[in-house]
């Protein structure tokens, strides 16, 4: 089984600043990585898929990169409601595994 | 719209089974594979299971293959999850998912979750 290793796990900072958290595959996945975004309470959000496409209505600030083996989701301009936790999930062969997740807080 | 509703979650005692249920509607459900995704409390997810458009291909997780059966009706547009041998560590909230293709992909939409706990 493929093994999805996020990092950080969590992390703080201002509003304005530019956050990137990283997720590595322990094998090749080609670009079949999607993010998610999990705000307290609520249902997990789709936001991006195949590594860097933007899912309808997700704010542009997002935006994913990589392939193969390391991926990135960056956000550009971090905003109050982006508070959450994010998580990777590879979709190249099943199992589906997710990554353990950040937190995201503002500082 | 896309809308999910979950249902079949509750309390039963280890060892026991339970049978989840995913009512879908607002696109062509047999399009599109379908999934289990599952979270402890205060932990992360974990997928769970999947299943194709067709319901040819199944899959699972390691830590339910052999207890867990995924199905769907794609004439009741209907997604279900039979969970056996249950035990204490498959608590958590249950959500059905739909992939954005016909064998697999991000997981576009999610129903509100179903809770099971499983205790003595």
């Amino acid at each position: 089984d493929i093994q999805m290793t996020q990092s950080p796990s969590s992390l703080s900072a201002s509003v304005g600043d530019r956050v990137t958290i990283t997720c590595r595959a322990s094998q090749g996945i080609s670009n079949f990585l999607a993010w998610y975004q999990q705000t307290p309470g609520k249902v997990p959000k789709l936001l991006i898929y195949a590594a860097s496409t933007l899912q309808s209505g997700v704010p542009s600030r997002f935006s994913g990169s990589g392939s193969g083996t390391d991926f990135t989701l960056t956000i550009s301009s971090l905003q109050p409601e982006d508070v959450a936790t994010y998580y990777c999930q590879e979709y190249n062969s099943p199992p589906w595994t997710f990554g353990q997740g950040t937190k995201v807080e503002i500082k | 719209e896309v809308q999910l509703l979950d249902s079949g979650g509750s309390l039963v005692q280890p060892g026991g089974s339970l049978r989840l249920s995913c009512e879908a509607s607002g696109f062509t459900f047999s399009s599109y594979a379908m999934n289990w995704v599952r979270q402890a409390p205060g932990k992360g997810l974990e997928w769970v299971s999947g299943i194709s458009g067709s319901g040819v291909n199944t899959y699972y997780a390691d830590s339910v293959k052999g207890r867990f059966t995924i199905s769907r009706d794609n004439s009741r547009n209907t997604l279900y999850l039979q969970m056996n041998s249950l035990r204490v560590e498959d608590t958590a909230v249950y959500y059905c998912a739909k992939s954005r293709g016909l064998i697999k992909g991000g997981l576009d939409y999610w129903g509100q979750g179903s809770l099971v706990t499983v205790s003595s």
